[in-house]
């Protein structure tokens, strides 16, 4: 079935970078657009950015717009998170997941990765 | 973008109904059909209950359903089964420019 696997957490200092991996399988990828979702310690689920099948659009979220960027690589079934100038108030779980639907990202989210811890501090 | 609003708890005796909002504005939930909702337990990644409004994905019980009304939409759980104790999330796509808005999410507790 659908997976998602995300690698690449850690602990940085703030304006370090870090470069999240989301590897699926059991489905199309190229088929499908994917999110990034995170959730700060004891804090509520934020949209952080998305990509389409085709990599021809990408959406962020203000609080990350010029500091993150996501691309894919339909050879490797993978999506990248590039984080620049990381701050403190990046500190999150940070799943990706895929839509129900391969011809929308606006759908909703139906298959989760189990997540990635990223750190900043000093 | 703000968050969409939700109750921060709701609660019910097990086989009662309970019912979560989430308001937002006509750029978001009120704008789109497409609300989805999220069960998450504590230490694991959030599960798809609702999406595209009232569309419950395959092995979602009936007891989860899913009704938008302007700004507001709201998840029912039927039947409170005490498995169903979780954080509750909400979320709509929002446009171009904010793309997406999830809400504040709400702890439904099984009394």
């Amino acid at each position: 079935q659908a997976q998602l696997v995300e690698s690449g957490g850690g602990v940085v200092q703030p304006g370090s970078s870090l470069r999240l991996s989301c590897a699926a399988s059991g489905f199309t990828f190229s088929a499908y657009g994917i999110y990034w979702v995170r959730q700060a310690p004891g804090k509520g689920l934020e949209w952080v950015t998305a990509i389409s099948y085709d990599a021809r659009n990408e959406y962020y979220a203000d609080s990350v717009k010029g500091r993150f960027t996501i691309s894919r690589d339909n050879f490797k079934n993978t999506v990248y998170l590039q984080m620049n100038s990381l701050r403190p108030e990046d500190t999150a779980v940070y799943f990706c997941a895929k839509p129900p639907d391969s011809s929308s990202l606006r759908s909703g989210m139906d298959v989760w990765g189990q997540g990635t811890t990223v750190t900043v501090s000093s | 973008q703000s968050a969409l609003t939700q109750p921060p708890s709701a609660s019910g005796s097990p086989g009662q109904s309970v019912t979560i909002s989430c308001t937002g504005t006509s750029s978001d939930v009120g704008g789109y059909a497409y609300v989805s909702w999220y069960q998450q337990h504590p230490g694991k990644a959030p599960k798809l209950m609702i999406y595209e409004v009232s569309k419950r994905p395959s092995g979602v019980p009936d007891r989860f359903s899913g009704s938008k009304s302007g700004n507001t939409a709201s998840l029912t759980v039927s039947g409170l089964q005490g498995e169903d104790e979780a954080d509750y999330y909400c979320a709509s796509y929002a446009g171009i420019k904010y793309f997406y808005v999830f809400g504040t999410g709400t702890k439904v507790t099984v009394l």
